[in-house]
């Protein structure tokens, strides 16, 4: 079966520090790999996905950047954090191929504070 | 303006009440998916659907593509559904979530 894994789970960073989240799947290949964020009272915002190594699509400028080493693995980096990068990251796969028609499975949550 | 937007925003019910949650939406779809959130963040995908009616155990999702709006049915609801349940269109365009309270 596919299980999906991120991490770490919760961080507190200071401001201009940076940051790397990980998020691996298993059991499929070549998923479509997404990194949302949640900001408190916020819905679900796309920050990356992609459909490949190397294939990384920005949804929403920022302080954020992403990329894909191999193919089941999504790293989500910062150089220099903001106060407004704190929220809740989510990983999440879905099948190659079914577009934005795919299921979503989603990871655990990484949560980011950032004093 | 949203491009999903979802009511009532907080709903509690009592157990065994028969819930609905509404989402409009005003962008073009492939699919429209529900999700639920549990207190401590994880998300699971409850449905994904393009056209009509789909039903799993006591949940039910219904979509109007003309009218651009889904509805979530939960029946005999009970305090295990408390969560915030959450609309998107595709997968880039998401609901605020309705937060669903259901006491004992």
């Amino acid at each position: 079966s596919q299980t999906i894994h991120q991490w770490p789970a919760t961080l507190v960073q200071p401001v201009g520090s940076p940051l790397s989240l990980e998020c691996t799947v298993e059991g499929t290949s070549n998923p479509n790999l997404y990194w949302y964020r949640q900001a408190a009272g916020r819905g679900l915002q796309l920050l990356f996905y992609s459909v490949g190594i190397g294939q990384i699509s920005s949804e929403v400028p920022q302080n954020l950047s992403a990329s894909r080493p191999q193919d089941r693995q999504f790293i989500l980096s910062s150089k220099k954090l903001l106060l407004s990068d704190s929220g809740f990251y989510l990983c999440a796969w879905s099948v190659l191929g079914t577009g934005v028609s795919g299921e979503l499975f989603f990871g655990e949550g990484s949560r980011l504070t950032v004093l | 303006k949203n491009e999903v937007e979802q009511s009532p925003q907080n709903l509690t019910a009592q157990e065994g009440e028969f819930i609905t949650i509404n989402c409009s939406y005003s962008v073009g779809i492939s699919a429209l998916h529900w999700l639920q959130q549990h207190p401590g963040g994880g998300i699971v995908s409850l449905f994904m659907l393009s056209s009509g009616k789909k039903k799993h155990g006591r949940l039910i999702a219904t979509i109007n593509i003309q009218e651009k709006h889904s509805s979530l049915h939960i029946t005999a609801s009970h305090p295990r559904d408390s969560a915030v349940y959450i609309c998107a269109a595709n997968q880039f365009y998401f609901g605020t979530g309705t937060s669903l309270t259901v006491i004992p």
